[in-house]
């Protein structure tokens, strides 16, 4: 079964620096997201991407995050200039339609900013 | 405001007992519903979606949810509980033209012997 992989699985950063997060969804998906899950809270929407551009995104996305789909398999989020509290678990997550299609995640990446 | 809510943030059965993980939404419109399943060090697996074709939908693992639009609940459950259910489950709403999932807070199960 076809399933969204994300690299790395584990990433350690120092604070101030640019972290990239690797995501290949499911090949004939057409929507892509990206969510958070800080340790002991919910999971939270980021953003979401379409058509090649943002449809949808969160306050937490802010000038700091963006996301690129560079190359028609890869979708990527960037954080520029990280901070402590970036510190979470990130999920990719792709469907192929909105409304009842079920959004298929990836196994996450863990990010821990020093 | 659109939201969703998981009573009890931790549940313990015993083995063979009957599951119940509450799920209640806050909503003008009847969303698209979803429960998904988070193990140990993985992402996210659906369990089960409700789409509105009925109200009662069976999912992976012998897990079923009921939609109850007079009580805006999605409990999700499951007759007799297995060592291997022992997980955090999530309940999630997407709203009608919506993209993005809204999640509970979460439940975690255990499973005791």
């Amino acid at each position: 079964e076809p399933e969204v992989t994300q690299t790395p699985s584990h990433q350690v950063t120092q604070m101030g620096q640019e972290v990239i997060l690797r995501c290949v969804p499911i090949s004939n998906h057409l929507y892509f997201y990206w969510y958070r899950q800080i340790l002991g809270q919910k999971v939270e929407f980021l953003v979401s991407f379409y058509n090649n551009e943002i449809s949808e995104k969160s306050e937490i996305f802010d000038d700091q995050f963006s996301v690129e789909r560079p190359d028609g398999s890869n979708f990527t989020l960037k954080i520029r200039s990280t901070k402590l509290e970036d510190s979470a678990m990130y999920f990719c997550a792709s469907s192929v339609g909105q409304n009842n299609q079920p959004q298929h995640f990836g196994d996450g990446t863990r990010l821990s900013i020093l | 405001a659109q939201s969703v809510t998981q009573l009890g943030s931790h549940v313990s059965v015993s083995e063979g007992a009957l599951v119940l993980l509450r799920c209640n939404y806050s909503s003008s419109v009847p969303p698209y519903l979803f429960w998904y399943v988070q193990y140990p060090n993985q992402g996210l697996q659906l369990l089960l979606k409700y789409t509105s074709a009925a109200t009662l939908v069976k999912g992976i693992n012998g897990f079923e949810a009921e939609f109850k639009k007079s009580e805006t609940s999605f409990h999700l459950t499951k007759p007799s509980a297995h060592m291997s259910d022992a997980a955090e489950y999530f309940c999630a709403v997407r709203f009608p033209q919506g993209g993005k999932l809204i999640f509970g807070q979460g439940t975690e199960l255990s499973v005791k012997p």
